[in-house]
């Protein structure tokens, strides 16, 4: 079954608003990183994220290992903001990861 | 910051015929992925690549599939015959270790017809 669940699958946000995306992971986990995909496809790395919180401007991640989930916040939108967003868990060191199904995301203005 | 770099990005080609798809990895990178995604779903991993062998393949990286990267130059996936299911984008990504960061590149977008 699936591994990865990523929450929600889409969500429009009016300007401003503020934004939690879920990830979910049902084995034991050995990293995280949080991706964002543009409309033209490549990714951006947003996040390397084992565990704990980290933030970089109006993006923050929160893996809780023990609890098996892993959230990007994302502070005042912007259209900008625009995007698919992914996260990928390696379950054990040495393996390699493996994607959710990714939350797009719409901010309008 | 540091990149992987795709060639081609683009790439059409006749069922059947054979493709390389080219990865320039970061340069001090020791492992090496391959990814693939069709237009709209899931990005589903294919290969993993360490020390000049195959670590891992998923069930997607079938018998007409290829990786080498032969003397430190390009990392490389060669598919030989294509075939209408292959079409997708193709993500290369390295890290430096096993269970580090992953930088993917832009991705080679091929189209089988």
């Amino acid at each position: 079954g699936q591994q990865v669940q990523q929450s929600p699958a889409s969500l429009v946000l009016q300007e401003g608003e503020n934004a939690e995306l879920q990830c979910n992971f049902s084995t034991s986990l050995n990293s995280m990183q949080w991706f964002y995909q543009r409309p033209g496809g490549s990714l951006v790395s947003l996040f390397y994220n084992p565990s704990g919180t980290k933030q970089s401007g109006r993006l923050t991640s929160t893996t809780v290992i023990k609890e098996r989930r892993s959230s990007l916040h994302i502070s005042s939108s912007q259209t900008t903001d625009s995007g698919t967003y992914l996260c990928a868990m390696e379950r054990n060191s040495g393996t390699y990861q493996r994607f959710g199904t990714g939350t797009k995301l719409q901010v309008v203005p | 910051g540091p990149k992987v770099l795709q060639i081609p990005s683009h790439q059409i080609i006749d069922m059947g015929q054979m493709v390389t798809l080219n990865c320039d990895p970061v340069s001090n990178h020791l492992y090496f992925y391959w990814y693939k995604q069709i237009l709209g779903q899931q990005m589903e991993f294919l290969v993993n690549f360490y020390n000049g062998k195959v670590m891992e393949k998923s069930k997607l990286f079938k018998d007409q599939f290829s990786v080498e990267r032969p003397d430190g130059s390009y990392f490389t996936l060669k598919i030989q015959p294509t075939a209408l299911e292959d079409s997708a984008v193709y993500f290369c990504a390295s890290s430096f270790t096993a269970n580090s960061d992953y930088t993917f590149g832009s991705g080679t977008r091929l189209l089988v017809i």
